[in-house]
């Protein structure tokens, strides 16, 4: 099947500092791109959706000024936490539609995750 | 709004036993349905993908269900065996969200005893 890679799987920094994440797909393009977030034994909540090409749309809640998206090439989209704080410590998956199929049968491909941890 | 409930929220069988897992939606405007696993720590595995207009996908010891009348989807496994042990979660693409726009549910956290 279709792989999603992400980088890095774990980060740890101090707090007030930004942290970039990177999710590719690895053997397919993918014009759009999910970002969601984690919390311990909790569902994946959808953060925003990344668009190549264009803006990204977020999700009602979401600072958009403080997860900075972008979508820069058809295999790469980034997820950059700015001025990181302790209660923006999650696990931080992405997910890529492969959309050779086209439309609703598209599969969605997830990263492994990325666990962030600000101290 | 979509609430996406999946009972039960952890399981805990002898190998061997069938594993019976439930996700209930009150939105009837579902477009997809897709039951993933996720290992402790990791990313998602897609296990099953059940269109709108089918009523059941099999793989291999998996099989699942979509009654749209009911708001139910179920997710059967076989023979459970302790590498099935993970956080199964159901999710759904909506007909009124942008394609690809999944909205999951809280999780069944199974562990299948040797």
């Amino acid at each position: 099947g279709a792989v999603v890679s992400q980088h890095p799987s774990r980060v740890i920094c101090k707090s007030g500092t930004s942290v970039k994440i990177e999710c590719r797909s690895l053997d397919f393009q993918a014009t759009t791109m999910f970002w969601y977030r984690q919390f311990p034994k909790q569902s994946l909540m959808l953060m925003a959706t990344s668009n190549e090409g264009s803006k990204a749309t977020y999700e009602q809640g979401v600072e958009k000024d403080k997860f900075l998206i972008n979508h820069a090439s058809l295999t790469l989209s980034t997820l950059t936490v700015t001025s990181a704080h302790p209660e923006d410590s999650s696990f931080y998956i992405c997910s890529a539609r492969d959309e050779t199929s086209g439309g609703y049968t598209d599969t969605q491909y997830f990263g492994p995750g990325t666990r962030l941890t600000v101290l | 709004k979509q609430e996406v409930t999946q009972i039960p929220a952890a399981l805990s069988v002898p190998e061997g036993e069938n594993l019976v897992l439930n996700c209930s939606f009150t939105d009837s405007a579902i477009y997809n349905l897709q039951w993933f696993r996720q290992d402790p720590g990791k990313g998602l595995t897609s296990l099953l993908l059940i269109q709108s207009s089918q009523r059941e996908q099999t793989s291999g010891r998996l099989n699942a269900s979509l009654d749209k009348s009911s708001g139910r989807s179920t997710l059967y496994i076989a023979a459970s065996q302790p590498g099935d042990s993970a956080t199964y979660l159901c999710a759904f693409w909506m007909t009124t969200d942008s394609w690809g726009k999944l909205q999951f549910g809280a999780g069944t956290q199974v562990v299948v005893t040797p």
